[in-house]
């Protein structure tokens, strides 16, 4: 069964904090894809990646492809961050297939 | 910046009910996705559609849904014969092929009482 596991579930920061959430596939992937979900519902796509590193502003996003993980971090964090992030994977077709988020919470 | 709109942003309907959500995805794109997100659980894929055919559904997508592209530029979900069970957010997404990325509308809140 293809599963998309992420933690930590729920995760509160002090602003400033560096913050790292973690996503693993259970097997190949396509692609992986970070997203962002505001309060009010709407879906973001933050990056979406096969290989390596991507950067954005303060938002990094990392992919190990042997060990099946992947990493989102944030530097310098502040309270409009918090939201929840999803991670989801393309198993070779388009479909997106999704993780149970993890909700970040900046403390100002 | 080119985005996908969607309306309602929010339906409430009575139990066995048809609802029609329309999206209208991003001009020049040619997948698109009907995803939806039950309160408190993760959001589950229902159906793309491609070239005026859907080419991959879920389980959750029986005999009452259904997608169209009436026109160039809408595509709905209908679900003929709503139940309780049908109240979530749901996400129309498009993306210009296979392995881009997907562009999310705001979402319709279906509330089926």
């Amino acid at each position: 069964k293809n599963e998309v596991e992420q933690s930590p579930q729920n995760l509160t920061a002090q602003e400033g904090e560096f913050i790292t959430i973690n996503c693993s596939y259970s097997v190949g992937i396509s692609a992986l894809h970070w997203l962002q979900q505001h309060p009010g519902g709407g879906i973001v796509s933050l990056f979406m990646l096969s290989s390596g590193k991507k950067k954005h502003g303060r938002l990094i996003a990392t992919i190990n492809i042997q060990e099946k993980h992947s990493s989102l971090h944030i530097t310098a964090s502040h309270p409009r961050d918090s939201a929840v992030y999803i991670c989801a994977v393309t198993f070779g077709n388009e479909k997106l297939t999704f993780g149970t988020g993890t909700r970040l919470t900046i403390i100002p | 910046e080119p985005e996908v709109t969607q309306t309602p942003s929010h339906q409430v309907t009575q139990m066995g009910q048809e609802v029609i959500l329309r999206c209208v995805p991003i001009s020049n794109h040619l997948y698109f996705y009907w995803y939806r997100q039950i309160l408190g659980q993760k959001v589950e894929f229902l159906v793309s559609f491609y070239n005026n055919e859907i080419s991959e559904k879920s389980e959750i997508f029986d005999d009452q849904f259904s997608v169209e592209r009436p026109d160039g530029s809408n595509f709905t979900l209908k679900i003929r014969s709503t139940k309780l069970e049908d109240s979530a957010m749901y996400f129309c997404a498009s993306s210009s092929g296979v392995g881009y990325e997907q562009f999310f509308g705001p979402g319709t809140r279906l509330t089926v009482l």
